[in-house]
């Protein structure tokens, strides 16, 4: 089994809908991340978590929350998709300050 | 701001010919630097990182990396490529003073030309 896990691998949704993308970690860090892939633009970072009671907004927080509802479970909603917000979607984990990250194999959305 | 730069966004390379994809970094203090690959339809592995002294670093599948300092650089190289080589390459810089959090590159796609 996967150190990271996200659920659903694929969703198909419409506008205005609520979506929620979950992930699960078995390393047992801390430190959690949420992260969308668009072609030519890398990774950039959307919401992340250095613990149960820690949540910080990234660089592209507008249109998605997060949940922490436990150290090992870190879950993106996103309240009312558009289309723009379709991507690919990764959550990461990590141990330490500067540490490398442990990705899941990704939840690719698509808003239509 | 910190970002990372990658300038080729898509390389091409012959199987078994030597390859260096490019990274350049901006971050006002000593970065911890990484270099992951992503395969057509799987999450990021990491291929190697760099924290702290010797700026030559080597990682697995046969890549190394270097830091310049002078030049914000942290190329990847490899001496020869193998087809299976074939994928998308990220750079990132982690941010000690904002948590460790990683600031990636926009990408190299790397084809290999049998």
């Amino acid at each position: 089994d996967a150190d990271v896990t996200q659920t659903p691998r694929n969703r198909i949704t419409k506008t205005g809908k609520r979506i929620m993308l979950e992930c699960s970690q078995t390393k047992g860090h801390d430190r959690m991340y949420w992260y969308r892939q668009d072609p030519g633009l890398g990774l950039r970072l959307i919401y992340y978590s250095f613990d149960v009671k820690d949540i910080n907004k990234g660089e592209i927080s507008d249109g998605y929350s997060v949940s922490r509802q436990a150290q090992a479970k870190f879950s993106l909603s996103l309240e009312s998709a558009i289309p723009n917000q379709t991507a690919l979607y990764f959550c990461a984990t990590s141990d330490t300050t500067g540490g490398e990250l442990f990705f899941g194999e990704g939840s690719r959305l698509t808003v239509l | 701001a910190q970002s990372v730069t990658q300038p080729d966004i898509h390389i091409t390379v012959s199987e078994g010919a030597s390859l260096e994809l490019r990274c350049n970094y901006s971050y006002g203090a000593t970065p911890y630097l990484f270099w992951y690959v992503q395969s057509p339809g799987q999450g990021l592995q990491l291929l190697l990182k760099y924290f702290s002294g010797d700026t030559l670093v080597q990682g697995i599948k046969g890549f190394e990396a270097e830091f310049k300092r002078s030049q914000s650089s942290f190329n990847l190289r490899k001496p020869s490529v193998h087809w299976s080589d074939a994928a998308e390459y990220f750079c990132a810089v982690g941010l000690y003073n904002q948590g460790g959090k990683l600031i990636f590159g926009q990408g190299t796609e790397l084809s290999v030309k049998p």
